[in-house]
């Protein structure tokens, strides 16, 4: 398997201008998640989505930004209009919960490589 | 925010064991703790979890505390590889994973 793929890898960008990341997570996998991190803010999930449905976009920062999964292979981050600020590697990860025999699940998160965004 | 505490740098010496510590006094009864580690420009990478008892595969080893609110991550023969910083978080069914700032380790020959 190839593993979570991002694109673009690197992305610079005027501020205003829309920034569309895309993201292809694990075959199989039904949990997809957007983080974004910063050396002021470090990690932070922005989104996660089961099943294609959006289940927790509390970290997402203001309504510039939005996502989308319209399918089990493909999702992305937009970004309307880009600020400076919004500079950052933007990670996507994917997983597939495993149930064990307490009745718990847990789950491996599989990282992409990142999208560095530039918005100059 | 994160809900686990950790050392916000340690050296190691190449070949030595890394042990890493991590609180999480407020982790509950369900909460898995996980560890993933991340490398200069690449993306977190999982590296094992537990829930009360201790764990070892390939890259590690996870000693849980009785109590629950503390764990100790070990690397048995670190290697300038294994620089990075290493999170340690708590999650429970919802994959709600919080990142909080990690241990710095830097390997040194």
């Amino acid at each position: 398997d190839a593993g979570v793929i991002q694109s673009p890898r690197h992305e610079v960008t005027e501020m205003g201008q829309e920034v569309t990341l895309r993201c292809k997570p694990i075959s199989g996998h039904n949990s997809l998640f957007w983080y974004r991190q910063t050396m002021m803010r470090g990690l932070e999930l922005l989104i996660y989505f089961n099943n294609n449905v959006p289940i927790d976009d509390s970290g997402m920062p203001e309504d510039r930004f939005s996502a989308k999964m319209p399918n089990a292979s493909f999702s992305t981050l937009k970004i309307q209009p880009s600020e400076p600020r919004d500079s950052a590697v933007y990670f996507c990860a994917s997983s597939s919960p495993q149930n064990v025999a307490s009745g718990s699940s847990y789950n491996e998160q599989f990282f992409g490589p990142g999208t560095r965004l530039t918005v100059l | 925010d994160a809900k686990t505490t950790q050392p916000p740098s340690m050296d190691c010496a190449e070949g030595r064991a890394a042990n890493l510590p991590c609180n999480h006094s407020t982790i509950s009864g369900n909460e898995y703790v996980y560890w993933y580690r991340q490398i200069h420009s690449q993306g977190p990478q999982y590296i094992i979890h537990g829930l009360k008892n201790n764990e070892t595969n390939e890259m590690a080893s996870l000693i849980i505390t009785e109590d629950r609110k503390s764990s100790t991550l070990i690397l048995p023969h670190a290697t300038l590889r294994d620089t990075a910083v290493y999170y340690c978080i708590d999650i429970n069914n919802n994959n709600d994973m919080r990142f909080g700032a990690g241990t710095r380790l830097t390997v040194k020959p």
